[in-house]
């Protein structure tokens, strides 16, 4: 069955701190796809990262980096000096390619805090 | 603005009311997703379309519950006999298909945010 699961409900850091956000999911498919949302405190969102399951390459994208590992099935997220801005929940997000037909499961998401 | 929007943003309704919302997704989209979201926990997904084929329903919905996309464009969502449980944020989602099989990102509306008294 699909699950994702994100085990910190809440980090608090503090501006310029690196901070990473953890992802697990469980899936029984060889293809799949994983996801990272952003949900600002304005409520809608945002789509930040799309990963399938054959291509483990890990990806940069100025301040963000993603690191997918299916030997733990992890697919974290690393916010490199954090800034004011970038509090929010974030939500890692499953969808199975053969056998879990076309729902994408969310996790509980991370609330991020970033403090001055 | 040609991003996914919905109608109402708010609805406030007492149980055992029908209430019925619009999702307008983006227009070159053919999927479209709605999905449930209480305070502190990620989206539920509700059910999928492809164009106007409701091809997906969770198994969490409930017989009171609805939805349609009729000419495969905008969407929407009936819960009738509300109750307090219902009370929710009801996300609208639309993506393209680029190729079968393959799972593109997202793009989310506001939502509607429903309060059932």
């Amino acid at each position: 069955a699909q699950k994702v699961t994100q085990a910190q409900t809440e980090i608090s850091v503090v501006e310029k701190e690196d901070v990473t956000l953890d992802c697990v999911y469980e899936t029984r498919d060889t293809t799949y796809y994983l996801f990272w949302y952003k949900q600002p405190p304005s409520g809608e969102l945002v789509f930040l990262i799309r990963r399938n399951s054959f291509d483990e390459q890990n990806e940069i994208s100025g301040r963000y980096s993603w690191n997918f590992q299916k030997s733990t099935s992890s697919f974290n997220f690393t916010i490199t000096a954090s800034q004011v801005v970038d509090s929010a929940v974030y939500f890692c997000a499953l969808s199975e390619g053969d056998t879990g037909g076309f729902k994408t499961i969310f996790g509980a998401g991370t609330r991020l805090f970033v403090k001055a | 603005d040609t991003g996914v929007s919905q109608d109402p943003r708010h609805k406030i309704t007492k149980r055992g009311q029908n209430v019925t919302f619009r999702c307008d997704p983006i227009s070159e989209h053919n999927r479209l997703y709605w999905y449930r979201q209480t305070l502190g926990q990620g989206p539920e997904f509700l059910t999928y379309f492809q164009n106007e084929a409701q091809l997906e329903k969770s198994r969490l919905l409930s017989d009171r519950f609805s939805a349609e996309r009729p000419k495969g464009s905008f969407s929407t969502l009936e819960i009738q006999r509300t109750e307090q449980g219902d009370s929710a944020m009801y996300l609208c989602a639309s993506s393209p298909q680029l190729a079968a099989y393959s799972y593109n990102e997202q793009f989310f509306g506001p939502g509607t945010r429903l309060t059932v008294l």
